[in-house]
Order: C-alpha cells, then structure tokens, then sequence
C-alpha cells in the first residue's frame, strides 16, 4: 500500500513568518501534487512536479521534488493570512490513480 | 466554463438507508474520480470512471458503487449506511488520466 506522509500535521504562525510543509513516502510516483483546501470547498491544484530534483516556484511559494521522486516540500515566504488552509500532497500513481497525504492545516494570523 | 458541481451539498442519513450522490463533471471532461474524506484518515480514492466504464477502484467495501452515464455526469451509491460513512464526498473531473483533476466542492454526507 502507497502512503504519503505530511508534516506538521498543523502549523500556525504570524503574518510574515516563513515555514516549511513536507510530504515523504517509501514509494516513487511519476509525478507529485500540491493542493490547498478552504474550508467548504474542493482541494484545488497548485503546481504538479515531474522531474526528481525539480523546482517549481509559484510567487511566495516554492515547491521542491526529491531527487529520487519520494519525497517533496512546500516552502512559503512571508505568509499571509490568504494562505491559511489544508495542504495535501497527492503522488500520480503512474496514471492508476492519485495517493494524497493527510494534510498539514496552515493558519496564517493577522 | 462552468466548474464540477455536486448535489446535494449537504446530507442527513440515518444508519442502514442507502445514498445517491451527484457529480456533473466539466464540460468536455470525460474522466470522474470519486474521494472520501474524514479527518482520521484523509483523501482516500474510491474510484474512476472513464467513457461510462470503471477503469480503477479502490479499496472500499462493495457497499460503495458508481456509475457514469453517457454524458459523462456520475453517480455514486452507498448502502446500507454506517456511522463511519459520514464524511465529505468529493469528485474530480479529467480530460484523461494522469491530467490534472478539478475537484468539486463536495457533498457532506452525515450518518446518524
């Protein structure tokens, strides 16, 4: 069975604070995910890495893919209460299906 | 283009009936995936369906069904309904695997 982990499980910091999520497995996928979810609504997609090694920046976040495709890490600079939400990691399981995480829920106070 | 939308948003059910759940996917998107999601134990993948036909399923009891018409809307069942069923349904629409997913907003199914 493929698992994704997340940590932290919750993270809550002040507006402007930098921080970190991750996401590791044992298993490789062909391509990692990240989502936010708000409250009320669907996960909706960030970035999507392909290549170990990869990263990917999207303003203030940064995304990074292992070099060996297990593994990720979500990096946001001077977060603002806008990026409060539940973050999840889903690995593409070659195509079969999507493996998420359990989520690190972010709050960002004012 | 309009998003996935679901219906119903919000429902009571109590132990033993059974469910119908609604997803109309985007337009043009023939691939519908259904999720779970509970706070124990995540988003977990329930199954796809492609072209009106189940192309991969997860590991959920028989008790969780689904099907896909012809013009790609969706329908998953659930019976004879358990407490631990509450949870948020949620279905994403592809043009094809491995394509990015677009969610819908869910349904909140609760069992009492």
């Amino acid at each position: 069975t493929q698992l994704l982990e997340q940590s932290p499980q919750f993270l809550s910091i002040q507006e402007g604070e930098n921080l970190t999520v991750y996401c590791n497995s044992s298993s490789v996928f062909s391509s990692l995910q990240w989502y936010r979810q708000e409250p009320g609504e669907g996960p909706v997609l960030l970035v999507t890495v392909v290549t170990g090694g990869e990263v990917k920046k999207l303003k203030r976040l940064t995304f990074q893919f292992g070099d060996a495709r297990k593994d990720s890490s979500l990096h946001i600079t001077a977060a603002q209460p806008g990026d409060t939400g539940l973050y999840l990691c889903a690995g593409d399981n070659y195509g079969q299906n999507f493996v998420f995480g359990p989520g690190t829920r972010l709050s960002v106070l004012p | 283009k309009a998003g996935v939308t679901q219906t119903p948003r919000y429902l009571i059910k109590t132990r033993g009936q059974q469910v119908t759940l609604s997803c109309s996917p985007i337009s043009g998107h023939r691939s519908v995936s259904w999720y779970q999601q509970t706070p124990g134990q995540g988003l977990q993948f329930l199954f796809e369906y492609f072209s009106e036909t189940q192309r991969n399923k997860g590991n959920f009891p028989g008790r969780f069904s689904g099907r896909q018409f012809s013009n790609s809307r969706s329908e998953m069942n659930v019976s004879t309904l358990e407490l631990g069923d509450s949870a948020l349904y949620l279905c994403a629409s592809s043009p094809g695997q491995g394509i990015r997913q677009y969610f819908g907003p869910g349904t909140r199914l609760t069992v009492t």
